[in-house]
């Protein structure tokens, strides 16, 4: 069956440390892979989109890998801060349609 | 700046009721979707449209209905209301600019809406 399984429900981090968020799929050949980000009450905000030809996405602190042998993709915050706080979802492009993973709740600590 | 708009915020009905929830778009795009999101579960697409007098199933289409008579209106029909269709409920709209593949574009989300059916 196909299945989008993000890491864990929860991760928790210290200030300053680097988040690693993981995104995995099963019988999925996605064009491209996003992620949102998805704060209490609000609906998913867009962050980034990696093609299946790119290796290394990056935006400011952020960094997404693609890894389409592994059906992985990795999602990096660096220097996290306690405003990265936030529910992060990873989205595959599925024959003309999104499937989202059920997300990771990020908490970074002071 | 009033990007995906969604009206109401929050809302309780009783089994069997009906109710339809708004959207509304200022951003003139083209694709618009609608997606229930239940707790430790990803969102799923409930029915999008490519246009204007265009509409289709997604994954959960089932209890509901949509219609899309203009670009920036997508409203969503409840008719029989169930507890199983308690979830929040978000809309998005996204750009494209021709046919093919629906979803190689950034969505963009209203701020839900949270129904409850008891």
């Amino acid at each position: 069956s196909q299945k989008i399984e993000q890491n864990s429900e929860a991760l928790n981090i210290q200030e300053g440390k680097t988040a690693t968020l993981t995104c995995n799929y099963t019988n999925y050949s996605p064009a491209y892979l996003q992620w949102y980000r998805q704060d209490p009450g609000r609906g998913p905000v867009f962050l980034l989109l990696i093609r299946e030809n790119e290796k290394e996405k990056r935006k400011e602190r952020l960094k997404v890998t693609f890894d389409t042998t592994l059906k992985q993709s990795l999602f990096h915050i660096t220097a996290s801060q306690p405003a990265d706080s936030a529910t992060y979802l990873c989205a595959l492009d599925v024959n003309n349609d999104m499937r989202f993973g059920a997300g990771t709740r990020l908490t970074v600590k002071p | 700046n009033a990007g995906v708009t969604q009206t109401p915020k929050f809302r309780i009905l009783k089994i069997g009721q009906s109710m339809t929830l708004q959207c509304t778009q200022d951003m003139n795009h083209n694709y618009m979707y609608w997606y229930r999101q239940d707790p430790g579960m990803g969102l799923k697409l409930i029915y999008y449209s490519v246009g204007a007098g265009i509409t289709d199933k997604g994954e959960v289409p089932n209890g509901y209905n949509v219609s899309r008579s203009t670009t920036e209106d997508f409203p969503l029909r409840l008719e029989l209301a169930a507890p199983s269709q308690t979830s929040v409920y978000f809309c998005a709209s996204s750009y494209s600019p021709g046919t093919g593949t629906l979803a190689k574009n950034i969505q963009y989300f209203g701020a839900g809406t949270r129904l409850s059916v008891l």
